[in-house]
């Protein structure tokens, strides 16, 4: 029990369509990071928030974004949906950026 | 640039056998390394960790000996269980991100 969870556990979209994944931190926990896991593969950095400012990107487009609240909850957007973005997605959040990541469970996304 | 890279999958053994999952990294500097397990169903869990060369981490049976001198953090445990089958994750903290390794799964039979 990592104390992360998120939202919705599994959800089906179109592509095209807009979906918010949604995760909440532990208590005192100021960075939460997303990361994308495709079928097969190891989990790749999407971003990272601390304290509500973007701290750091991996190689995603734009139409991926996030939000951060004072809540130590964040959500993961996307926008204009791609087959290809069908993947699990989780999130981690730490004291800080050096600090253990803790993850949830993960958002499975299929997109048709 | 950083990167890591383990063993393909899957491995498959049975219970009571010596499990070596192997992984070697590239990486400027000393970093840190660390194994993750995902189990089915589950998001990633923290196994174990070393922060320097030589270390070793350990947890749950299973031991990792960061050696600097051939780029290697390969996971090991004496006597596997049939709850250790799981997908596991070889990675690598850089800046503000971790690098995982692609994962291997392993299957353990009664």
């Amino acid at each position: 029990e990592t104390g992360v969870t998120q939202s919705p556990t599994h959800l089906i979209k179109t592509r095209g369509q807009q979906v918010t994944l949604r995760c909440s931190s532990q208590s005192g926990h100021n960075t939460v990071s997303w990361y994308q896991q495709a079928l097969g593969q190891g989990p790749q950095f999407i971003f990272q928030y601390y304290r509500e400012e973007e701290n750091g990107r991996g190689n995603f487009p734009p139409r991926f974004s996030g939000l951060q609240f004072p809540n130590y909850s964040s959500e993961l957007n996307v926008n204009a949906l791609e087959l290809d973005d069908s993947a699990l997605y989780l999130c981690a959040s730490g004291r800080s950026h050096t600090d253990t990541q803790y993850f949830g469970p993960g958002t499975r996304l299929t997109v048709l | 640039g950083n990167s890591v890279t383990q063993m393909e999958g899957p491995v498959t053994l049975s219970e009571e056998a010596f499990l070596t999952i192997n992984c070697t990294y590239t990486a400027t500097g000393y970093p840190s390394l660390f194994w993750y397990v995902q189990y089915p169903g589950e998001g990633l869990q923290l196994l174990l960790k070393a922060t320097k060369a030589d270390d070793k981490g350990s947890n749950k049976g299973f031991e990792a000996t960061y050696r600097k001198e051939t780029t290697s953090f390969h996971l090991e445990k004496g006597s596997v269980q049939v709850s250790d089958s799981a997908v596991y994750f070889c990675a690598l903290p850089r800046d503000d991100k971790i690098i995982f390794g692609k994962g291997t799964r392993l299957h353990i039979l009664p």
